[in-house]
């Protein structure tokens, strides 16, 4: 799986947009990029994915540059309980175990 | 709750004692991983199973580290003669092999070696 490269902390105030960037110049063709998020004493928490397209759910948006060596984790409204650890993980998808390898993440601090 | 449960949440053992953890996945997904989490960093992947065979093993499992999915339900990972660098946080995940392979994670047995 191609390595990622995340800022390792980002500060944002609550009710403003977290944009959460994610560098994966080496990613290839096959490869999805999936976030997840780990609240303070919880297990990591899935966020959203995508390959080639823009993708939004009721958590996020993830907008995909249009060479894919770079992604972007929107939160549109943070809130205090979005304070947490994110990480940006591209993996290629098949029927073998798709095991997730997590690099350090940014830690996201939403203030009031 | 339908949620991955882990037990017990915290284990506070002596060096040399063994110690095991269970995992109850998700009803109906086949696949579960075990990950192992330091203090600040990411979790890394330890073993996973597909349904009740165990396919794969990272060379983080040494062979004091043994993991079981006996009828391919929950799953159990035992430590035997602890050793202080075990202490970390070991987490369990499932999911479907039908879906984009989301892992849904349980909170986490908090593991302690004095």
């Amino acid at each position: 799986d191609a390595k990622t490269t995340q800022p390792t902390s980002m500060d944002c105030a609550e009710g403003r947009a977290a944009n959460l960037p994610c560098n994966h110049s080496t990613i290839s063709g096959n490869e999805y990029v999936y976030w997840y998020r780990q609240i303070h004493s919880q297990g990591p928490q899935y966020i959203i994915h995508g390959l080639k397209n823009n993708e939004t759910n009721e958590m996020a948006s993830l907008i995909i540059t249009e060479d894919r060596k770079s992604s972007t984790l929107i939160l549109p409204h943070a809130t205090l309980r979005d304070t947490a650890v994110y990480y940006c993980i591209v993996r290629v998808l098949n029927n073998a175990g798709n095991m997730l390898t997590f690099g350090g993440g940014t830690r996201l601090m939403v203030k009031p | 709750d339908t949620g991955v449960s882990q037990d017990p949440r915290h284990k506070i053992t002596k060096r040399g004692q063994n110690v095991t953890f269970r995992c109850d996945p998700i009803s109906e997904h086949n696949r579960l991983y075990w990950y192992r989490q330091t203090l600040g960093q990411g979790p890394e992947f330890l073993t996973y199973f597909q349904n009740e065979a165990q396919l794969e093993k990272s060379r983080l499992l040494s062979d004091r580290f043994s993991a079981e999915r006996p009828k391919g339900s929950f799953s159990t990972l035992e430590i035997q003669r602890t050793e202080q660098g075990d202490s970390a946080m070991y987490l369990c995940a499932s999911s479907l092999v039908q879906q984009y392979n989301e892992q849904f994670f349980g909170p986490g047995t908090r593991l302690t070696v004095l």
